[in-house]
């Protein structure tokens, strides 16, 4: 198993720009989760999603959009990248919906200026 | 909001001593404790957890205890070695699917 994928591995955008941070999973994992890690902060949850066709907001939804199509995909879309979105992106996934184990892949680096 | 505060920032210790973290959380209905280690340039990676079930667990050198009345939950590491050096996350879980992190202790063993 590759287990959690993510690309691009680093990006830089320009202000206003728009991209989608692209995450897969071939665990068969109902749940999936997107956080950004900010030096101080932790971790922080964007939004998450327990199925196929259902997704919520975590603390820090503002600015991001996402979707699930299939339970292997779970993108992240910055609509207009802002510098306060500068950050290092994580994505999650568990087999269980309830709070458990998280399996993170490697991380997006992102810079907007 | 609902938060977990993290303590220390940084801790040092020599090789072989222990090392303690610590955390408390602020939603009495969290019900799930996971302490994460993450390496440089790398995703979090879960050591232990425990639920609210449960006071006390162990794994090799690695305990977490838990005390729900007080609402904080501790990381033990026995006899540290080099490659622990890292930095370790708690977290509590908030309803059903979200989680709270602490800030992160970044752990260094000196050899």
């Amino acid at each position: 198993n590759a287990g959690v994928t993510q690309t691009p591995k680093f990006q830089v955008l320009k202000t206003g720009q728009s991209m989608t941070l692209q995450c897969a999973q071939d665990m068969n994992h109902e749940y999936m989760s997107w956080y950004r890690q900010d030096p101080g902060m932790g971790l922080r949850l964007i939004h998450y999603s327990v199925g196929a066709g259902i997704t919520d907001q975590g603390e820090v939804p503002n600015g991001y959009n996402v979707s699930r199509s299939t339970t292997e995909d779970f993108p992240l879309r910055l609509l207009s990248a802002a510098p306060s979105q500068t950050s290092v992106y994580f994505c999650a996934s568990s087999y269980s919906v309830y709070a458990s184990e998280q399996y993170f892949g490697p991380g997006t680096r992102l810079t907007v200026t | 909001g609902e938060n977990v505060e993290q303590h220390p920032s940084t801790l040092s210790v020599q090789e072989g001593d222990s090392a303690v973290i610590k955390c408390t959380y602020s939603d009495s209905a969290s019900n799930y404790f996971p302490w994460y280690k993450q390496e440089l340039g790398k995703g979090p990676q879960l050591i232990i957890d425990i639920r609210s079930n449960v006071g006390e667990k162990k794994d090799q050198r690695i305990a977490v205890t838990l005390n729900k009345t007080a609402k904080h939950f501790s990381l033990h590491i026995t006899e540290t070695q080099p490659e622990d050096s890292a930095v370790y996350f708690c977290a509590a879980s908030i309803g059903n699917n979200d989680m709270r992190f602490g800030a992160g202790t970044r752990l260094t063993v000196k050899p």
